[in-house]
C-alpha cells in the first residue's frame, strides 16, 4: 500500500519562474492538503482540496493555485516565484468529511530552491 | 489567537533517559491535538493523538498529557533511544482537517 507520493524531490528555479509540484494521496483517501514548511519552522498550511475543489485556504497570495484530479491526485502552482518561496513542500492526505477520521498522512516533500 | 508554541527549541537527553517535550497552545476552543515526529529529509510522521475530552493517552513507549486548565501539552517518550532523534511537533487540528503547527523541538539522543 502505497503512501503518500510527491514528485519532484528537489527543484531549483529562479525568481520569476513558475512551478508545478505534484502529489498522490494515500489509497484510498480523497483529500489532499499542502503545507510549506520553511527552514527550521513548523508546517504553515496552504489549502486543502476535496472532491476536485478548493476547501480551505490559508494564509497565502493568489500566486499560490492548486488542483485536484478525479483521481484525488493533485498539483501546487505557484507563480511568480520569490526568493521566499524557497521551501520544503508538502503533501499531506486525509478521508472526506464524514468518513470518520481525518488524520493527515504526509509525504517526504519537494524541497523548492528559489535563487 | 491561533499560536500553537514550543518551549524549547532543543533537547538533549541520554540513550535510555526518558525525555519530555511541551508545547503552549492560546486557542482554548481548541479540541484536538497532535504529535508528529519529523526526521530529516521526510515529511511529518503521526505519533499519538488525544481529544480535549481526555487528559492523557497512552502508547508503545509514548504519553501525551493535556492540561487544559493552562493550555498545554507534552510529550513523553519512554526509554528514549537514538532512533528517536527527530524534530517533534505538536499540531492543533482545526475544523476540516487544516492543522496548525509550533516550531518544534528538536531532539538529541546521546548514546
Amino acid at each position: 500500500d502505497a503512501g503518500v507520493t510527491q514528485s519532484p524531490t528537489h527543484l531549483i528555479k529562479t525568481r520569476g519562474q513558475q512551478v508545478t509540484l505534484r502529489c498522490s494521496p494515500k489509497s484510498g483517501h480523497d483529500t489532499v492538503s499542502w503545507y510549506q514548511q520553511a527552514l527550521g519552522q513548523g508546517p504553515q498550511f496552504i489549502f486543502q482540496y476535496y472532491e476536485e475543489e478548493e476547501r480551505q485556504r490559508g494564509n497565502f497570495p493568489d500566486r499560490f493555485s492548486g488542483h485536484q484530479f478525479p483521481n484525488y491526485s493533485s498539483e501546487l502552482n505557484v507563480n511568480a516565484l520569490l526568493l521566499g518561496d524557497s521551501a520544503l513542500y508538502l503533501c499531506a492526505s486525509s478521508l472526506g468529511p464524514g468518513q470518520g477520521n481525518e488524520k493527515l498522512f504526509f509525504g517526504s516533500g519537494t524541497q523548492l530552491s528559489v535563487l | 489567537g491561533e499560536n500553537v508554541g514550543l518551549h524549547l527549541p532543543t533537547l538533549s537527553v541520554q540513550e535510555g533517559d526518558n525525555s519530555i517535550i511541551n508545547c503552549a497552545y492560546s486557542n482554548s476552543a481548541s479540541d484536538y491535538f497532535i504529535w508528529y515526529k519529523q526526521e530529516s529529509g521526510k515529511g511529518p510522521q503521526f505519533i499519538i493523538d488525544i481529544r480535549s475530552n481526555m487528559d492523557k493517552r497512552q502508547g508503545q513507549r509514548v504519553t501525551v498529557l493535556l492540561n487544559k486548565t493552562v493550555k498545554h501539552l507534552s510529550l513523553q517518550i519512554a526509554a528514549t533511544q537514538p532512533g528517536d532523534s527527530a524534530v517533534y511537533f505538536c499540531a492543533e487540528n482545526r475544523p476540516r482537517g487544516k492543522l496548525i503547527f509550533g516550531q518544534g523541538t528538536e531532539l538529541s539522543v546521546k548514546p
